[in-house]
């Protein structure tokens, strides 16, 4: 069992650039979430799917972000026209059922830097 | 809103000394904690749960609701305790289980 597996680890681009990051999250698990830190933060929530719906967007989430979970298995998350504002680690985590005690496993993020 | 207020961004004691890693919180319904902790290039993981009343690798933290605290306590610090800490509130408003995190405490165990 890896646990949950974000691809790619690094990422760096330039400004105005689109970058994709892809989260795996353990098989059996239909929660899945998105969340950003960056330097001197915890991490914030980003995003929700149960499955394949998207059922919640934090406010900081703008129109440059999507992400999606497609068949409910690994999700994407896109960013479009990067800014430098965007450069944080980006965390990917899921769970398993719809119990409130069920814990959140997380992956080792991707790192983004927009130059 | 809800709301996880870690006030030490870092703490440092010495091996064997106790270590108290303090958490507020801010919610208007009924609280779920939750201590996660990140080792040096680790993935963040959860140390425990206030709901399981449970102690982790000698860690303990009960939940204060009159003082609206979730202080992680441990009687004799170890070295391999050297990580960084996050207090987490679960919001379990509706369907959505997403997690609020403090800024976090960097706990250093010197020998």
């Amino acid at each position: 069992d890896t646990g949950v597996s974000q691809n790619p680890r690094h990422k760096i681009t330039k400004r105005g650039q689109n970058v994709t990051f892809r989260c795996d999250p353990i098989s059996e698990h239909n929660r899945l979430y998105w969340y950003r830190q960056t330097l001197g933060q915890g991490p914030e929530f980003l995003t929700y799917f149960q499955n394949e719906a998207q059922l919640e967007k934090s406010r900081l989430l703008s129109d440059r972000f999507s992400a999606e979970r497609p068949k409910g298995s690994f999700s994407t998350l896109e960013i479009q026209r990067t800014e430098q504002g965007d450069s944080a680690m980006y965390l990917c985590a899921s769970s398993l059922g719809d119990g409130r005690y069920n814990e959140q496993f997380f992956g080792p993020g991707t790192r983004l830097t927009v130059l | 809103a809800q709301r996880v207020t870690q006030p030490e961004k870092l703490l440092s004691v010495f091996k064997g000394a106790p270590v108290e890693l303090k958490c507020n919180y801010s919610y208007s319904g009924s609280p779920e904690l939750f201590w996660y902790v990140q080792y040096s290039r680790q993935r963040l993981q959860l140390l425990l749960r206030h709901i399981s009343r449970e102690s982790i690798k000698g860690f303990t933290a009960d939940l204060n609701k009159g003082e609206t605290s979730f202080h992680l306590k441990k009687p004799f610090a170890q070295e391999e305790d050297s990580a960084m800490y996050y207090c987490a509130l679960l919001n379990s408003g509706g369907s959505n289980y997403k997690l609020t995190f403090g800024k976090g405490t960097l706990l250093t165990v010197n020998p």
